[in-house]
């Protein structure tokens, strides 16, 4: 199972600010997502990485952009928010060697509220 | 169509039954399947994964899964009001991405 770290984990933010949100994962995995999803509603894939320097758009367009310098490091930026970014996001991880079964674990989220 | 289709329910069982919960999808590649349980407000906890044909046991949990009915589900026996929540299917399609469905919110009734 991975340990994947999620910071803050709620923020509140006026619009037009910019904000990262943090995902570690101390497991050494390649794969890292980054889905939102609202209340009561499903999961949608914003963003994902197969590994150090490779980042690609998920099935939802999204305005954030994601970054990955390092293995364990996959942050998202929202250069400039707005009440429609309003949402929970979270961050997964995949185990590698099992690129065929892909299973993913979680991060605990972040629950973000733009005003 | 929807690439994964769930009742969204809200499933409600007594506490003790078997709680059955089902999932569709539309891709024939696919290749592995997924149920996560989600509680209110949390994030998506990996519970049962199943690649094969057939019943796979953890627990009170059972997969199952047929692949020429592009079917797969998940059976809990002696449900617990512990385990009301909602429960996604998610599906390897073979782009090494899930696609999730929208999930199936079970109440346990004590």
């Amino acid at each position: 199972e991975a340990d994947i770290y999620q910071t803050p984990r709620y923020l509140v933010i006026g619009t037009g600010k910019k904000i990262t949100l943090e995902c570690s994962q101390t497991m050494g995995h390649d794969k890292m997502y980054w889905y939102q999803q609202d209340p009561g509603m499903e999961l949608h894939l914003i963003h994902y990485s197969y590994g150090v320097n490779s980042t690609e758009k998920g099935d939802l367009s999204s305005e954030s952009t994601v970054s990955r310098i390092r293995t364990e490091h996959f942050p998202l930026t929202l250069e400039s928010a707005r009440p429609s970014h309003t949402s929970q996001y979270l961050c997964a991880s995949s185990v590698p060697g099992t690129e065929l079964f892909l299973e993913q674990f979680f991060g605990p989220g972040t629950r973000l509220t733009v005003l | 169509q929807k690439e994964v289709e769930q009742n969204s329910g809200p499933l409600s069982v007594p506490e003790g039954a078997i709680a059955s919960l089902n999932c569709t999808y539309s891709d024939r590649v696919s290749q592995s399947f997924f149920w996560y349980r989600q509680y209110s407000g949390k994030s998506p906890e990996l519970i049962m994964s199943i690649y094969s044909n057939g019943d796979k046991e953890d627990g009170r949990f059972t997969a199952q899964l047929n692949k020429a009915s592009q079917y797969v589900s998940l059976l809990i026996r002696d449900s617990q009001p512990s385990d009301s929540a909602t429960y996604l299917c998610a599906v390897n399609t073979g782009f090494q991405k899930l696609v999730f469905g929208t999930g199936t919110r079970l109440l346990v009734s004590p």
